[in-house]
C-alpha cells in the first residue's frame, strides 16, 4: 500500500520565521496534495502537484514536487499565527485511485 | 469549485444504535467515493472505497458487517455504523473523486457514542 512519510510530526516556530514540511513517498505519484486542517474540522485544499520539478505558490506557501515524484516539501515563508494547524500530504499512486495520508505536521505559531 | 458536503456534521448516539452519515456531491457526479476515519492526532485513515452501483471495497481491518456503505447514486453515498460502541466515536470525512487526479473532501462528521 501507499506510504507516505511526513516530517516533523509537530512544529513550533517563531511567527515570522519560515519552516518547511516535507513528505516521502514510496511509490512514484499520480498526484501529491497538500491540506491543511484544523482537527475536528474538514480538509483546506492548498496545492496539488502533478509534473516532476512542479513548484506553486499561494501567498506565502510553496509547495514542490521533486523531479522523481517521489518528494514534496510545503514551504512558508514569515510564518503567522493564522498558518496554525495540521498540514496533511496525500497522494495518489498510479496503480491506485485513492489517496492515502501522511500522518500530518502539527504547526504551532508563536506570536 | 466542486462541493462535497456530510450530514449530519455532528450526531450522538447510544451504544448499540446505528446511525447515518451522508456524502452528497453537490455540483458534480462522482462513480467513486471515498471514506476516511480520523482519531484524536491522528491523520485520515482510509475506510473503505465506495462505487455507485457495485459494493464497497474496504480496507484491511474495516469491519464491513458493521460500517455499511450504500453508494446509491452518482451523487449520494452513505456510511451506516451499525451497533455502535464507543469505540466508534471519531471524526468520518468523505471525498468524491471527480477525475484521476481530483478529489474533493466533505467537511466530516463527528460521531459520540455514549
Amino acid at each position: 500500500s501507499q506510504e507516505l512519510e511526513q516530517s516533523p510530526q509537530s512544529l513550533i516556530v517563531q511567527e515570522g520565521k519560515n519552516l518547511t514540511i516535507n513528505c516521502t513517498s514510496s511509490k512514484t505519484l499520480y498526484g501529491l496534495y497538500w491540506y491543511k486542517q484544523k482537527y475536528g474540522e474538514g480538509l483546506i485544499f492548498l496545492m496539488m502537484l502533478q509534473k516532476g520539478g512542479e513548484e506553486k505558490s499561494h501567498e506565502k506557501i510553496t509547495a514542490k514536487l521533486d523531479e522523481k515524484k517521489q518528494q514534496s516539501s510545503l514551504h512558508i515563508t514569515a510564518s503567522q499565527p493564522s498558518h496554525a494547524g495540521i498540514y496533511l500530504c496525500g497522494a495518489v499512486p498510479y496503480n491506485n485511485n485513492d489517496m492515502r495520508f501522511g500522518a500530518g505536521t502539527r504547526l504551532t505559531v508563536k506570536p | 469549485g466542486a462541493v462535497v458536503s456530510q450530514h449530519p456534521s455532528r450526531v450522538i448516539c447510544k451504544s448499540g444504535t446505528s446511525v447515518k452519515i451522508e456524502c452528497r456531491s453537490l455540483d458534480f457526479q462522482a462513480t467513486t467515493m471515498f471514506w476516511y476515519r480520523q482519531f484524536p492526532k491522528q491523520s485520515l485513515m482510509l475506510m473503505a472505497t465506495s462505487n455507485e452501483g457495485s459494493k464497497a471495497t474496504y480496507e484491511q481491518g474495516v469491519e464491513k458487517d458493521k460500517f455499511l456503505i450504500n453508494h446509491a447514486s452518482l451523487t449520494l453515498s452513505t456510511l451506516t455504523v451499525t451497533s455502535a460502541h464507543p469505540e466508534d466515536s471519531s471524526f468520518y470525512i468523505c471525498s468524491a473523486r471527480l477525475g484521476p487526479y481530483e478529489q474533493y473532501f466533505g467537511p466530516g462528521t463527528r460521531l459520540t457514542v455514549t
